[in-house]
């Protein structure tokens, strides 16, 4: 059962420390998309790419987020230093580019406390 | 741009019955997709169903239909004969020409038992 794995669920960390966040796409797809989810802001689009490529991060904090897809398997998300307001859930997707039916499947999420 | 109007934050519907969830959409593409996702409380997104601008026929997916009117741009999903396991968030997405996953708000939906 192919599923989009993102580790570490549950990051709990004190305010100026790094943290990185991984996604491990469902194998043949080639879209990532990078998710940020909180009560106040909803489901907010932080970066994508398509085959590895960058295509949009206007979304994401340049100062101190950063996205890379250093090869097909493996897609991360890494803050520093790290702050209390982006205290939410961070959710991995993948999908296939060229059909707009091609749902976009979510992993399970990251939850990261930043103290 | 895209936008995603959902308008019902919470919902409660007695077990058994039918429930609508509005979306409406705004968008300037000419092509693109519709989808619907379930977020139970256990956090995960579920994708539930999709309709595309060209399909002439609404989508169905067991007991989710969505009432697509594309002149109102309204993607209403249509849960039949609700159970308790429909308590969630749902949330409308929509998908243009620049690929992006545009959510909504979500709507919270609680079935009473």
């Amino acid at each position: 059962d192919a599923r989009v794995t993102q580790t570490p669920r549950h990051k709990v960390t004190e305010m100026g420390q790094e943290v990185t966040m991984r996604c491990q796409p469902i194998l043949g797809h080639n879209t990532v998309f990078w998710y940020r989810q909180t009560m106040m802001q909803g489901l907010e689009l932080l970066a994508y790419f398509r085959n590895r490529a960058p295509l949009d991060d206007s979304g994401m904090p340049k100062d101190r987020f950063s996205a890379e897809m250093p090869d097909a398997t493996l897609a991360t998300l890494k803050i520093q230093p790290s702050e209390p307001r982006d205290s939410a859930v961070y959710f991995c997707a993948s999908g296939l580019v060229g059909s707009f039916a091609g749902e976009l499947f979510f992993g399970e999420g990251s939850r990261l406390t930043v103290l | 741009a895209q936008k995603i109007t959902q308008t019902q934050p919470g919902m409660f519907v007695q077990e058994k019955e039918a429930v609508t969830l509005d979306c409406t959409y705004d968008t300037s593409d000419q092509s693109y997709g519709l989808f619907w996702y379930k977020q139970p409380s256990s956090g995960e997104m579920i994708f539930l169903i999709y309709q595309g601008s060209y399909d002439e026929q609404n989508a169905t997916e067991g007991r989710y239909s969505l009432n697509f009117q594309k002149a109102r741009k309204s993607a209403n999903l249509v849960i039949s004969a609700s159970q308790l396991g429909d308590s969630a968030m749902y949330f409308c997405a929509m998908r243009g020409g620049n690929e992006k996953l545009t959510f909504g708000t979500g709507t919270r939906l609680t079935i009473i038992p």
